[in-house]
């Protein structure tokens, strides 16, 4: 079985500061993670994901991800947190012998102006 | 269009009726998804489909759930006998690469309401 924790419903932050958004992840074998974003009445945007190499992966709009194993955790970050950057977050995992995702609940974040 | 078109995007409908949600892929996607998003909540799976037919429809909640994709493009997710309960939005995704590292691209979702 694959499940996902997102450990905060929701995220403030004041524009220009670092934004972290954090996942934990379970699986029965190698994982692949996602990130996807949310904006408001919008579908599911793909922003990242890490299939295997390098542990710091880079997507869209600044974003980048941490993979670390030993933690099992795939923390979604941004240097410099936009007032656009305003949404709702989702970390989704698949195992290597598997084809569906599974998600988590969300974090909602908000950057204040 | 170039992106996952679902419709209706809004359908409301009577406790006890028949809905039919429509998909259709980006072109040249074999893999499709349906998921469903109650508010407050993460995507949950429920049916995935590689070519014509259903590989995994595990988390169809049960028998009144049913999705086809006959052409192995366009996908129907039938309902029988709405309740309450299965209000919610049902996202469909599809993905092109033959193996599971793809992203899925979503669609903007049919909201289902059934009073």
């Amino acid at each position: 079985a694959q499940s996902v924790a997102q450990p905060e419903d929701q995220v403030n932050v004041a524009e220009g500061n670092p934004l972290t958004v954090k996942c934990t992840y379970s699986v029965s074998g190698n994982p692949y993670l996602f990130w996807y974003v949310q904006y408001p009445n919008r579908g599911l945007q793909f922003l990242l994901k890490y299939i295997t190499g390098d542990n710091l992966v880079k997507g869209s709009y600044g974003f980048e991800a941490e993979f670390n194993k030993s933690q099992t955790s795939f923390h979604l970050k941004k240097p410099s947190a936009l007032v656009s950057d305003s949404a709702l977050y989702f970390c989704a995992v698949r195992d290597l012998n598997d084809y569906k995702l599974s998600f988590g609940a969300g974090t909602t974040v908000t950057v204040r102006a | 269009g170039a992106g996952v078109s679902q419709t209706p995007s809004n359908k409301v409908t009577e406790k006890g009726k028949y809905v039919e949600l429509r998909c259709d892929p980006i072109s040249g996607h074999t893999a499709l998804y349906w998921y469903r998003q109650s508010l407050g909540q993460g995507p949950e799976f429920l049916i995935y489909f590689q070519g014509t037919g259903a590989a995994d429809d595990s988390g169809l909640p049960n028998d009144r759930f049913f999705a086809v994709r006959p052409e192995g493009s366009v996908s129907t997710l039938k309902i029988q006998r709405t309740e309450r309960g299965d209000s919610a939005v049902y996202l469909c995704a599809s993905s092109h690469a033959s193996g599971n590292t793809g992203e899925l691209f979503f669609g903007e979702g049919s909201r289902l309401t059934v009073l």
